[in-house]
């Protein structure tokens, strides 16, 4: 039962444009959603958070927009730049919880010069 | 430079064999997670500890997995008999989570183990 889905395995953009992930997720008791981006061969390194108190939050050229009703979350980067590329996964927990942390199948983000 | 310390970085063994991988959490996180990476699961959970104690590992094939935290620096996971379709990498992650709570969790660079 995957609770946090990426259903996009892969996109690709072009250099300077906006790159949009996108994240569902099943379980409503998660209550905090987090990025992560891995290179290959690395481990996965944390990028932009948001709690479900808010609907947005912004980080230079991330931000991270999320509709409750709807269960979904998204990503978005302006603008793309090559060395964005890499694999982004979708996670999320319930605070005060077990806080167990779930991640999607993650999205390939390909960005092209 | 605080880092999660993941060992060995590659393992190859045959079938049937046992493997242990381990890991070095951050120093004073209270919380461990082991994940395996692979193309159809993207990132699975296996177990993970809060302040050493097993809080689930309900992701584990329990017949040949088992992970332990001995202390508060290390922790195990082991496979005992390994199977080619253990074929994957194995992530750590550590954070402090819980009472002292920041939800970011922090990476090795994972094991990639290949059972032949």
């Amino acid at each position: 039962d995957q609770q946090v889905k990426q259903n996009s395995p892969s996109l690709s953009v072009q250099e300077g444009r906006i790159s949009i992930l996108n994240c569902d997720y099943t379980n409503s008791m998660f209550d905090y959603f987090l990025w992560y981006k891995k290179y290959p061969a690395e481990g996965p390194t944390f990028l932009i958070s948001i709690s479900s108190i808010k609907d947005k939050n912004e980080d230079g050229r991330f931000t991270v927009f999320l509709n409750k009703s709807a269960k979904h979350l998204s990503l978005h980067i302006v603008p793309s730049q090559p060395g964005d590329s890499a694999v982004y996964f979708c996670a999320a927990l319930a605070q005060g919880g077990s806080e167990k942390l779930v991640f999607g199948k993650g999205t390939k983000l390909t960005v092209n010069p | 430079d605080a880092r999660v310390t993941q060992t060995p970085r590659h393992k190859v063994t045959e079938m049937g064999q046992e493997v242990t991988m381990r890991c070095q959490p951050i120093l004073g996180h209270n919380t461990v997670f082991w994940y395996r990476q692979t193309m159809m699961q993207g990132l699975e959970l296996l177990a993970y500890f809060r302040n050493r104690a097993p809080l689930d590992d309900s992701g584990m094939p329990k017949d040949r997995f088992s992970a332990e935290m001995p202390d508060a620096t290390l922790a195990t996971l082991k496979i005992q008999p390994s199977e080619p379709r253990d074929s994957a990498v194995y992530f750590c992650a550590s954070g402090s989570l819980g009472r002292t709570w920041d939800p970011e969790a922090f990476f090795g660079q994972g094991t990639r183990l290949t059972v032949v």
